[in-house]
């Protein structure tokens, strides 16, 4: 069965830190690119971040570049988020997503995580 | 960047109705453009794929057309488990923009 289980999140004050991890288990996790989408409370999604199958080449909203990376371990079969410079409008909860394929783009989010919580407050 | 731009922002429906849900782009897309389906509490499903592709395992009450800036997702028969927030994603370029959503309720 394919899954993907975000795990990490947790309260932090601002401007601290957190690293997310998502483990992805069921499929061939080097041959598809990922994406990080965050949902806040009783908001819309947005996505975060994103990296090829390879981990070559990664991608950042403009809201989080610079305080978030994104990067693989394909031998773990796991992808993070290190997420730096908090900030409380960062509050959502985090879910880590598979795109259709190993492009990033022209491809979709066909598997989804249940998500973890992030809380960015004093 | 492309701004994707949902409507209505909400909708009450009858079930059997017949529903229409528009998104457009502020610049052209091509078909790269996803529809999820969100349920309230849930995590969000992907519905269709390049703008008109059913994902497999979705009731065929749903469709999607378009190209270009402007698409829309068609339930044809509104069932009470339709109830959610729907949502549109481009995908041709990043950022990987969503659109606003459309949340969907039984009348």
């Amino acid at each position: 069965e394919v899954q993907l289980l975000e795990s990490g999140g947790g309260l932090v004050q601002p401007g601290g830190s957190l690293r997310l991890s998502c483990a992805a288990s069921g499929f061939t996790f080097s041959s598809y690119a990922m994406s990080w989408v965050r949902q806040a409370p009783g908001k819309g999604l947005e996505w975060v971040s994103g990296i090829i199958g390879s981990g070559g080449n990664t991608y950042h909203a403009d809201s989080v570049k610079g305080r978030f990376t994104v990067s693989r371990d394909n031998s773990k079969n796991t992808l993070y988020l290190q997420m730096n410079s908090l900030r409380a409008e960062d509050t959502a909860v985090y879910y880590c997503a598979r795109h259709s394929s190993a492009y990033y783009f022209y491809s979709y989010l066909d598997v989804w995580g249940q998500g973890t919580t992030v809380t960015v407050s004093s | 960047d492309i701004q994707m731009t949902q409507s209505p922002s909400s909708l009450s429906a009858s079930v059997g109705d017949r529903v229409t849900i528009t998104c457009r782009a502020s610049q052209g897309v091509s078909n790269y453009l996803a529809w999820y389906q969100q349920k309230p509490g849930k995590v969000p499903k992907l519905l269709i794929y390049a703008a008109s592709t059913l994902q497999s395992g979705v009731p065929s009450r749903f469709s999607g057309s378009g190209s270009g800036t402007d698409f829309t997702l068609t339930i044809s028969s509104l069932q009470p488990e339709d109830v959610a927030t729907y949502y549109c994603q481009k995908s041709n370029s990043a950022p990987l923009t969503f659109g606003g959503g459309t949340k969907v309720e039984i009348k």
